[in-house]
């Protein structure tokens, strides 16, 4: 089966400018996570999606960050403006049904920030 | 909230020996699954562990879950060149609906 696919694989933006995030995930997964790892850290989760619906987004940042799933399939992730502090890889995985279920990643988004 | 800490944060072995790292909850767990992530990669699902005490072999790699379910450890014996990446523990808390995920374990092994 086709994976977890994601774009851009780099970005590289100014801070206070706006950047988008692609992900497709595997087909006919219901969940699906947006993950923020900074160097040398753990995925931190920032929203996950169950279907077309928030399950959780307790740690985005909803002053510059928003997401969403339309149709319950593919989402995007948005930084408006960006910060230094956003520089990191963004993550996005599926899994089948809940978090019960394995995660599978994409090989991510690496944003830097001058 | 609910945190998962893992330890040590990073471990050097020379191939052929063994390696554990250490997962621990600050809450109780209705799971644990275990990512391992190469440099430069994203991590990739190893297992899952849900019953309490549960042993669970994949080959060279062996994983527990504490009987009370807030801990657990992944052991690798006779560490190969293959094995260097970063293993993070991932929490499902009880009751809740998301993952947490530890820190992490760099393992370097040198030859």
């Amino acid at each position: 089966e086709a994976g977890v696919a994601q774009s851009p694989r780099y970005k590289i933006i100014e801070k206070r400018q706006s950047v988008a995030f692609w992900c497709n995930p595997i087909s006919g997964h219901a969940t699906l996570y947006w993950y923020q790892q900074i160097l040398g850290q753990g995925p931190k989760l920032l929203i996950q999606f169950q279907n077309n619906g928030v399950v959780d987004d307790s740690q985005l940042p909803k002053d510059r960050f928003s997401a969403e799933r339309l149709k319950g399939v593919d989402s995007t992730l948005k930084i408006q403006p960006a910060k230094l502090e956003d520089s990191a890889v963004y993550l996005c995985a599926s899994s089948s049904t809940d978090s019960n279920q394995p995660q599978h990643f994409g090989d991510g988004t690496r944003l830097s920030i001058l | 909230g609910q945190q998962v800490m893992q330890i040590p944060q990073y471990q050097h072995v020379q191939e052929g020996e063994d390696f554990t790292t250490y997962c621990n909850s600050s809450t109780t767990l209705s799971n644990i699954q275990w990512y391992k992530q190469r440099p430069g990669g994203h991590p990739v699902f190893l297992i899952q562990l849900v019953k309490s005490g549960e042993v669970k072999k994949q080959k060279r790699l062996t994983f527990q879950f504490g009987e009370a379910k807030k801990n657990s450890s992944l052991h690798i014996t006779a560490t190969q060149t293959t094995d260097v990446g970063t293993y993070f523990c991932a929490g499902r808390g009880s009751g809740g609906f998301k993952t947490i995920f530890g820190a992490g374990t760099r393992l370097f092994v040198k030859a």
